[in-house]
Formats: structure tokens, sequence, C-alpha cells
């Protein structure tokens, strides 16, 4: 059971826009910066999106990042099939002095 | 160019010890904190520990902590993750990463650790 709470699954076709939730509390993403990161099938994770909005170095404006509260979303617009990943959201978290995970959400561009 | 590099996994029987490295270039590493992230099979992300650039603090997982010790040798611009009384549950791809609001902006390629008799 992951302390941050992220949808298994999500998809939508080539050219299209997909959000991914991320929930948490005033511990974690209430509190902290949140990072999103993309696993392609059988490599390291890669940072996607850091202090909630910012892009690093490489990517694409088509990732863009928002936070409300307690919750932070991930948008992808213009969907390409290289997108297939699963993406993580992450966050500090403060009651547990530990850096804190969402379960991954799978994009599946049909 | 960052780059991180780990070693040290493999086949360990329950109970065991094993010792991970992370070898640092591209930076300057005494100046980062470090952490360890560790993905079972088919499993999402589990933050495992993390360390001040001058070694002196520390932070674990709960389900790590008093069995697994992170360090660093700022020399050899390494880090380091001892684990003891290894579990089957502990098995899984080590990641290292250069640390940025507690988590990793910059990843290594991971290293497989398999707890099995």
């Amino acid at each position: 059971q992951s302390v941050l709470t992220q949808p298994p699954s999500v998809s939508a076709a080539p050219g299209q826009k997909v959000t991914i939730s991320c929930s948490g509390s005033s511990s974690n993403i209430g509190n902290n910066y949140v990072s999103w990161y993309q696993q392609l099938p059988g490599t390291a994770p890669k940072l996607l999106l850091y202090e909630n909005n910012k892009r690093p170095s490489g990517i694409p404006d088509r990732f863009s990042g928002s936070k409300s509260g307690t919750s932070a979303t991930l948008g992808i617009t213009g969907l390409q099939t290289g997108d297939e990943a699963d993406y993580y959201c992450g966050t500090w978290d403060d009651s547990l002095s530990a850096g804190v995970f969402g379960g991954g959400t799978k994009l599946t561009v049909l | 160019e960052v780059q991180l590099v780990e070693s040290g996994g493999g086949l360990v029987q329950p109970g065991g010890s094993l010792r991970l490295s992370c070898g640092a270039s591209g930076f300057t590493f005494s100046n980062y904190w470090m952490v360890w992230v560790r993905q079972a099979p088919g499993k999402g992300l589990v933050w495992i520990s993390r360390l001040k650039g001058d070694g002196s603090i520390a932070h674990y997982a709960d389900s790590v902590k008093g069995r697994f010790t992170i360090s660093r040798d700022n020399a050899k611009n390494t880090l380091y993750l001892q684990m003891n009384s290894l579990r089957a549950e502990d098995t899984a791809v080590y990641y290292c990463g250069r640390e940025q609001w507690g988590l990793p902006s910059y990843w290594g390629q991971g290293t497989l650790v398999t707890v099995s008799s």
C-alpha cells in the first residue's frame, strides 16, 4: 500500500491528452514539492518534473505538472507511442521523515 | 554529465548480508545528499534511505531500519548500502540517486539483489 495514490492505469489515443493524478496528505504533498518520473519498460526511472511543474533539460513541454492542496497532476499532451511507460509521483513525507512514491500508473497509448 | 553506477548485487541466502556500491561522477559528490530506492520485480518504486553530503545525517524507511546502513566515501565518490539480515522481500533492483527534495533527480541503472535459498 503506497502512501501516495495513483490510478493503476490510464489510456488514450495518439495525439490526445491524458492526466494522471497523485493524491496524498498534508504531511507529504500538502507541504512539499512533488516530482514525477517516467519508467520505460526495462529501464531505470527518469525524472520528468520536479518542484511540482519544472522540467529538466531535455523534457518536452508536452509534459506538465500542477499541485493543489494534497493532490498533484501530471499532464501529457500530443501523446506518442513512445510515451507508453509507467509514471510515478513522489515527494517527501514530514511525518515519516522519508521519501514516498505513488504506486505507479501504466500509460497505454492505444 | 552526471553518472551513477551501482554494483554489488547478486544472490544471497535469507539472513545473509550484501554491500552495494554506487560510483558517482560528473558532479561534486560531497555537495549532495544521495539516496537509495528499490523496486521489487513487477512492483513500484520504494524509497529506502538517504544520506547528507558530509555523511552526518541519514534517514531510513521503516522497512529497513536497523538492518540496512547507508554510508559514503567522499574521497572515492562512492555511496554504499550495507544490507544485513536480508529477507525474501528485500529482493529488488536497487537504484542509487543524486537527491533533490528527498528523491532522486539522477538515477543509476540499478543492481539486482535476489534473496533466496
